[in-house]
């Protein structure tokens, strides 16, 4: 079965830092991994998505990479903006079940 | 503003009611999803239509019952609910379902409170 877990949990840093957040899966046998951002009380927005082919991808201030060898993925994001402030989820596409996956979210907070 | 329309906002009802949940997409999207989200968890699937026919359900209890009538709209038909299924409900689409590598558009969900 499918496991997918974040670490931090919760992280809180000053306004300019770059930062990297971590996500792991147990079962390597994946399509793609994405990269979800969810505000309070609102939706998930797509930031990136690597095809299990891919090494990294990145948009603006968002860089992610993943080695699906040893199941694991880094969300970078570059000069921490308050605006950043959201939790942050991965989703594995798994080929056993063909649906996304979600890891358990890392809270992010940026603080001026 | 999301591509993805959730109606209501916020939904309060009780245990004996029957509603509606309503999701809206003009994308030409031909995969859709309903997850349920608990407050401070990862979303869980619940339903996957795909090409408007009923593709996965989750062993979600007969108290929710998915409706696609056509490929923008997904309805969930909500009828003697409990408490703990309090929660946000969000809708998703994507192109299409199959090992898809395009990503799923979400939209900003129902909150629902059963009282």
């Amino acid at each position: 079965k499918q496991e997918v877990t974040q670490i931090p949990a919760a992280l809180s840093v000053p306004e300019g830092e770059n930062l990297v957040l971590n996500c792991s899966f147990t079962d390597s046998a994946i399509y793609n991994l994405q990269w979800f951002r969810q505000d309070p009380g609102k939706g998930l927005t797509s930031l990136l998505l690597i095809q299990s082919s891919q090494r990294e991808q990145t948009s603006g201030r968002l860089n992610a990479s993943l080695d699906k060898s040893s199941g694991r993925s880094t969300l970078y994001i570059a000069a921490s903006q308050p605006g950043d402030s959201a939790t942050y989820l991965c989703a594995v596409g798994s080929y056993n079940t063909d649906k996304l996956i979600f890891g358990t979210g890392t809270r992010l907070q940026v603080f001026p | 503003d999301t591509e993805v329309t959730q109606t209501p906002k916020h939904l309060v009802m009780g245990m004996t009611n029957k509603k509606s949940l309503k999701c809206e997409q003009h994308m030409g999207h031909r995969a859709m999803y309903w997850y349920k989200q608990k407050a401070k968890k990862p979303p869980e699937l619940m339903f996957v239509y795909s090409y408007e026919k009923l593709s996965i359900n989750e062993s979600v209890p007969s108290r929710f019952s998915p409706e696609c009538p056509n490929s923008s709209l997904l309805n969930l038909h909500l009828h003697a609910l409990q408490p703990e299924d309090s929660a946000l409900y969000l809708c998703a689409s994507s192109p299409y379902r199959f090992y898809s590598n395009q990503p799923q558009h979400f939209g900003d969900g129902t909150r629902l409170s059963i009282l």
